[in-house]
């Protein structure tokens, strides 16, 4: 069965750092390009990041320089590391899998990140 | 960045209803547009891509039409379990930007 399970939410001061990670099952993380989005409570869809199968990244403006994508083949596992955390970035975290041209096509459940002091 | 406008924001419609949702795209993408149902406490799941192709499992009263900068959701026929919020998703060019989102609640 195809599953993204995501962990490593929680509290987090502003200014702290914080890595996410997705853990996938049923497919190969490294074979597909992989995504980051987020929502903040009451509010809508936000695409943070994209890995490509050959490493290649892109990111939102409102996280670039911040966050950094990447994943570990060995454990068919993606991350999202996150450092100068803002009150804004308080959102729940889902990672999905991107199917060009199609969209995302399988979710993770999410995890909650809370930045506040 | 290309900019996605959904409407309406909320829209209140009873079972049975035939309803329409609009994604307006501020250049255009082709049919490179997806769009997704959200709801409460659940993560959003792929109704349709290419503007126009039902992912698989998804119930034919779904229906999705458009190219180039307009495009519309459309459920022929309310079902009880089809309350909840639509997003659509520009796949054209990075960022992949959603709309506002689309919030359908039972008149």
């Amino acid at each position: 069965d195809v599953q993204l399970v995501e962990t490593g939410g929680g509290l987090i001061q502003p200014g702290g750092s914080l890595r996410l990670s997705c853990a996938a099952s049923g497919f190969i993380v490294s074979s597909n390009y992989m995504s980051w989005v987020r929502q903040a409570p009451g509010k809508g869809l936000e695409w943070l990041s994209v890995i490509y199968r050959g490493g290649t990244t892109y990111y939102a403006d409102s996280v670039k320089g911040r966050f950094t994508i990447s994943r570990d083949d060995s454990k068919n596992t993606l991350y999202l590391q996150m450092s100068s955390l803002r009150d804004e970035d308080t959102a729940v975290y889902y990672c999905a899998r991107e199917v060009v041209t199609v969209g995302l096509d399988v979710w993770g459940k999410g995890t909650t990140v809370t930045v506040s002091s | 960045d290309i900019q996605v406008t959904q409407s309406p924001s909320f829209l209140s419609a009873s079972v049975g209803d035939r309803v329409t949702i609009t994604c307006r795209a501020s250049q255009g993408i082709s049919s490179f547009l997806a769009w997704y149902q959200q709801k409460p406490g659940e993560a959003p799941k792929l109704l349709i891509y290419a503007a126009s192709t039902l992912q698989s499992g998804v119930p034919s009263r779904f229906s999705g039409s458009g190219s180039g900068t307009e495009f519309t959701l459309t459920i022929s026929s309310l079902q009880p379990e089809d309350f909840a919020t639509y997003y659509c998703q520009q796949l054209d060019s990075y960022p992949p930007t959603f709309g506002q989102g689309t919030r359908l609640e039972i008149k």
